[in-house]
């Protein structure tokens, strides 16, 4: 079974601490992607990666920071974690096909989640 | 904002009975999906139309596209307690790449 997997399901750190959030896939996708959720507000693009090193800012990048050092993996990285930082975090993998000439995806691979809180 | 809108927000019906969730975009695309997402989880993947496209099935689910009213539907058939979740849709712009998530419907069946 394919999977997207997220390291922790549960996560409480302290304002100001570095936070690493790890994400792993076994589908050799091209695309990896970091969302955050929270209530009301549904899901936000915090950046997302389409090949190894390479890392793409989404709508609300500022505070993090991301790695793809290899294919399989992509950390998202909280570089002085802030209350406002407390969410439910979302990893997510595509692969990419052209259609209609242009570049799109067959839709996401969500892993399970990291709910983390910030005290 | 290119989020799409889903309507209703929140849903409660009997098991047995028929579901169906509306979603509307703003421009012009070049796919729409749907996404579950249990309490607490992670979304999972249900389907998904292109823009040329007009209907799609799998199981229990089907899914309409209206490109010139910029909408689409999903109806789940036949719904039992174990389809409760939020249900998702999340538009590909064309000329885009990244996808963009609707605020989603709740649905609740009852038992």
């Amino acid at each position: 079974d394919v999977k997207v997997t997220q390291s922790s399901r549960y996560l409480v750190k302290r304002t100001g601490e570095k936070v690493f959030l790890e994400c792993v896939q076994d589908m050799d996708h091209e695309n990896m992607f970091w969302y955050r959720q929270d209530p009301g507000l549904g899901l936000r693009l915090i950046y997302f990666s389409y090949d190894v090193k390479m890392k793409e800012k989404g709508d609300i990048p500022e505070g993090y920071s991301v790695s793809r050092e290899k294919k399989e993996r992509f950390s998202l990285i909280l570089e002085s974690a802030s209350t406002n930082q407390t969410s439910m975090y979302l990893c997510a993998s595509s692969l990419s096909f052209f259609g209609q000439s242009v570049l799109t995806n067959y839709g996401y691979t969500f892993g399970s989640g990291t709910r983390l809180t910030v005290v | 904002s290119q989020q799409g809108e889903e309507d209703p927000q929140a849903l409660s019906i009997q098991e047995g009975e028929n579901a169906t969730m509306n979603c509307s975009y703003k421009t012009s695309i070049n796919n729409l999906q749907w996404y579950r997402q249990n309490s607490g989880r992670g979304l999972v993947h249900l389907i998904l139309i292109r823009s040329n496209e007009r209907e799609k099935h799998s199981g229990r689910l089907r899914v309409t596209l209206d490109t010139s009213k910029k909408s689409s539907s999903l109806l789940i058939t036949a719904s039992r307690a174990a389809d409760t979740a939020s249900y998702f849709c999340a538009t590909v712009y064309t000329g885009g790449f990244k996808t963009i998530f609707g605020a989603g419907t709740r649905l609740f069946v009852k038992a």
